[in-house]
């Protein structure tokens, strides 16, 4: 099946800094990316659309200035987290569907856990 | 608000057990419905979906039950295995989003 990979798995900085996560598409091209966001014990909660070569699009309540979201080709998305807090520590999980692929069919990334000191 | 959500946040099953996993759902308009699994630290992973004009939709040893009249879905896990052990959560799609379910807790006693 369709690959997704993310980058990195895992990531502790200290509050003030800027961290950037990727989401890869490893053997199909995603017009459409999505960033979510994960606490512990809880669901998904959708962050924003990432679209190819335009500007995403954020769910109500997320600051697009705190988490800037980059889609600069069909196989990569990127996510920066600026300016991290404390309260930014959380498990941020990206998806993508293959272009041809009907409704539904989203692949997951494995995920990158942010800890924020 | 609609919305789609589990019965029961922790199921506990004896190894080689069936699970049965529920969710209910609120929008009656809903015509597209996927269960995913997802391990500890790790992203969701696909099991199974069906569409609204089915009843049930067999995997390899899953089975998803839908009940239009009381928007009811089902997840059923046959002999539970122990790389069982996840969260799994009903979703629901709409306008190319998913809707996510609080998600349930399958814990396999040996």
């Amino acid at each position: 099946g369709a690959v997704v990979s993310q980058h990195p798995s895992w990531v502790i900085c200290k509050s003030g800094t800027s961290v950037k996560i990727e989401c890869r598409s490893l053997d199909f091209q995603a017009t459409t990316m999505f960033w979510y966001r994960q606490f512990p014990k809880q669901s998904l909660m959708l962050m924003a659309t990432s679209n190819e070569g335009s500007k995403a699009t954020y769910e109500q309540g997320v600051e697009k200035d705190k988490f800037l979201i980059n889609h600069a080709s069909l196989t990569l998305s990127t996510l920066t987290v600026t300016s991290a807090h404390p309260e930014d520590s959380s498990f941020y999980i990206c998806s993508a569907r293959p272009g041809t692929a009907p409704t539904g069919e989203l692949f997951f990334g494995e995920g990158s856990r942010l800890t924020v000191l | 608000g609609e919305s789609v959500g589990l019965h029961l946040p922790t199921l506990s099953v004896q190894e080689g057990d069936n699970s049965i996993i529920n969710c209910a759902y609120s929008n009656s308009a809903s015509d597209y419905f996927i269960w995913y699994k997802q391990e500890s630290g790790k992203g969701p992973q696909f099991i199974i979906d069906i569409r609204s004009n089915m009843d049930k939709r067999q995997g390899q040893r899953v089975t998803v039950l839908l009940n239009k009249t009381v928007k009811h879905l089902s997840l059923q896990i046959a002999a539970t295995q122990p790389g069982d052990s996840a969260v799994y959560f009903c979703a629901e799609i709409r306008n190319y989003q998913l809707i996510w379910g609080a998600g349930t807790k399958l814990i396999i006693k040996p």
